[in-house]
């Protein structure tokens, strides 16, 4: 079966500290593609940032980095400088070729940024 | 550039009704996903059209079902409504069917 594992139900960062939000996966396929979402109260699922299982480099976006381990089938988020504008929901996803183009999604980390 | 969008924003219905609901893709995109997000959890495919054709389909049940335009504007249809279905529907819009989806504001479908 191919399922995403996000462990951490809820956490909490200080204004423009550092938090990292963990995502396992599980799947028998070696091209796959993988997603960080972040839905705010507005629900509006909003892309964070890709990964292409096949490079080696590690995605950024601006303060938002991904650490990639494809052997442990691990892909955290890191959010630098944290702001109170990513107060949200992040959900990890992956998707593959041969998946009936289904991407499958995480149950979800809900993050809040306190002042 | 026109994001997703998704029409109605709320709905509530009766158990045993049907129900459709409707998504614009972004412009430039050819391919329309579905999700069924229950509270409190993540998103589940339902289905996935390319080029008017379903490409793909999730674990539900034929009651949901789709259509997708020459515009690549897409519908949700729901028959038999159950109180189970009550969730979040989202659309999803994507280039080609591998890309990255980007996703409307959703439906809020309430079933009583």
């Amino acid at each position: 079966a191919q399922t995403v594992t996000q462990s951490q139900p809820e956490m909490s960062v200080q204004e423009a500290e550092t938090v990292t939000l963990s995502c396992t996966y599980d799947t028998s396929e070696n091209n796959y593609y993988l997603f960080w979402y972040k839905q705010p109260p507005s629900r509006q699922m909003i892309l964070v940032i890709r990964q292409e299982a096949y490079k080696q480099q590690n995605a950024t976006e601006n303060r938002f980095s991904v650490n990639f381990q494809k052997a442990a089938k691990s892909f955290s988020l890191k959010i630098s400088d944290s702001q109170l504008g990513d107060t949200a929901m992040y959900f990890c996803a992956f998707m593959t070729q041969n998946n009936n183009n289904d991407m499958r999604f995480g149950a979800g980390t809900r993050l809040t940024v306190k002042p | 550039e026109t994001g997703v969008t998704q029409s109605p924003t709320h709905l509530i219905k009766t158990r045993g009704q049907q129900v459709t609901l409707r998504c614009s893709s972004q412009s430039g995109h050819n391919t329309v996903s579905w999700y069924q997000q229950a509270l409190g959890q993540g998103p589940q495919f339902i289905f996935q059209y390319y080029r008017e054709e379903e490409n793909g389909r999730g674990n539900f049940p034929p009651r949901f079902s789709g259509l997708q335009f020459p515009n690549y504007s897409s519908e949700l249809n729901v028959n038999a409504l159950e109180l189970d279905d009550s969730a979040l529907y989202l659309c999803a819009s994507s280039q080609k069917k591998l890309e990255t989806q980007y996703f409307g504001p959703g439906t809020r479908l309430l079933v009583l």
